[in-house]
This record gives C-alpha cells, sequence and structure tokens, in this order.
C-alpha cells in the first residue's frame, strides 16, 4: 500500500514557464515532507521542505504547497529552466526518533529549451 | 569533503553469492540509512543506524544485514543473494534524525542478481 503517491511518471514543461509537481499521500501521521531532485547516475539531493504546521515555503525559483484536508502536496518551479529536468521526489515522515522517509515514486520533469 | 561514498557502482552477482556494499561518510553524521529503489518505484529504507553500534529494521530489511562498527562506515550485507534484490541501493546521512534535519546521498551502487 503507496502510502505516498506521484500519480505523474512525467512531465514536460517548455522552459521560462512554471512546472507543477504533485504528490497525495495517505498516512495522517505525516508531520513532515520533503522534495529530492535526483539526477541520472547521482543520488537523490534535498531540494526543499515543509512542516505540517505551514501550508507554503518558499525558497527561490521553488515553493511547496501543503493542503492538509485534502493530504496534497505540490511543488512549483518558476520560471523552469533546461537544467532542473530530474527525477523529482515526494518523501513524507512521522514523529519518532529517527525520522524513517516514505517516498513516492518520481516524477521524471523534462524542460524543453 | 566527498560527503558520502558508497563502493562498488555497479555489481553483477549470481543467485546464493554474498556481498557487502560499502558506504562511508566524512560529515561526522550521527545517523545512517540504507535504502534500495526498484525501478519505477520510490526508495524503500532497508535499515538505518542512530549511531556506532545502534542498528534497526526499517521497511525492507529480509535478506540483508548491517553493522556499525563506528561513526563513518555503514556496510549493507546482503547473504544468499535473490532476483528480488536486483535494484539500486543507496546509502545516506543526517547530523541527527530530527524532521528538519537533511539526508545526505552518495551516489548508488546498482547491482543485478542472476
Amino acid at each position: 500500500d503507496q502510502q505516498v503517491k506521484q500519480n505523474s511518471p512525467s512531465l514536460s514543461v517548455q522552459e521560462g514557464r512554471i512546472s507543477i509537481l504533485n504528490c497525495d499521500y495517505t498516512n495522517s501521521m505525516f508531520d513532515y515532507f520533503l522534495w529530492y531532485k535526483k539526477y541520472p547516475a547521482e543520488g537523490p539531493t534535498f531540494l526543499i521542505s515543509i512542516s505540517s504546521i505551514k501550508d507554503k515555503n518558499e525558497d527561490g525559483r521553488f515553493t511547496v504547497f501543503l493542503n492538509k484536508s485534502a493530504k496534497h502536496l505540490s511543488l512549483h518551479i518558476v520560471p523552469s529552466q533546461p537544467g532542473d529536468s530530474a527525477v523529482y521526489f515526494c518523501a513524507a515522515s512521522a514523529g519518532g526518533s529517527a525520522r524513517q522517509l516514505t517516498f513516492g515514486s518520481g516524477t521524471q520533469l523534462t524542460v524543453l529549451p | 569533503n566527498a560527503g558520502v561514498t558508497q563502493t562498488p557502482k555497479f555489481r553483477i552477482l549470481k543467485i546464493g553469492q554474498s556481498m557487502t556494499l560499502q558506504c562511508t561518510q566524512d560529515m561526522n553524521h550521527n545517523y545512517m540509512y540504507w535504502y534500495r529503489q526498484d525501478p519505477g518505484m520510490g526508495l524503500k529504507l532497508i535499515y538505518y543506524s542512530v549511531g556506532a553500534g545502534i542498528t534497526d529494521k526499517g521497511e525492507v530489511p529480509n535478506g540483508y544485514n548491517v553493522s556499525r562498527s563506528t561513526t563513518e562506515d555503514f556496510p549493507l550485507r546482503l547473504e544468499l543473494a535473490a532476483p528480488s534484490q536486483t535494484s539500486v541501493y543507496f546509502c545516506a546521512s543526517s547530523y541527527s534524525g530530527g524532521a528538519a534535519d537533511t539526508q545526505y546521498f552518495g551516489p548508488g551502487t546498482r547491482l543485478t542478481v542472476l
């Protein structure tokens, strides 16, 4: 049973436009959410996160929105750049002494020049 | 600072063979993790460690063993390799286990079991 779902395996966007990546979760105990970015033959790298007490967090071109009632979060990239082309993973964690991350299956973003 | 390093990068094993995937971090992080990523799937936690001498199971620990004798190293042992263990394995580390504490990942080991 997937507790974190990314229903779009791929997304193509024109350079300069907005990219919106979506993620849904089912576990009400999740209280922290993260986005990781992964290039081929590399490990994932942390991009941005949000606590469940917030509904928005911004970092430069990246903004994450959290809708707790819908159990949905999204990552907005504005403007999109060709270097943003990568696989984006949504991850979530619940309270505890060691935060275990539950990952979605990823969305391949391609930004077309 | 090398961050998190993993060896080997690639490996092909025959069914029933065993091997150890190496992971080293030079960031003096207390927490270390092993994940596996199957094609088209997200990463799943195999084992984690909160410090030297302390390890615990994650979501998919069967068929694996770990040890943590030093802060820097966290090897993953596969005994009696099976085709179901064909995957990409990622090691990660973080300073603490807190929610806001970033996990840093190594480049991965691609393992094929034939």
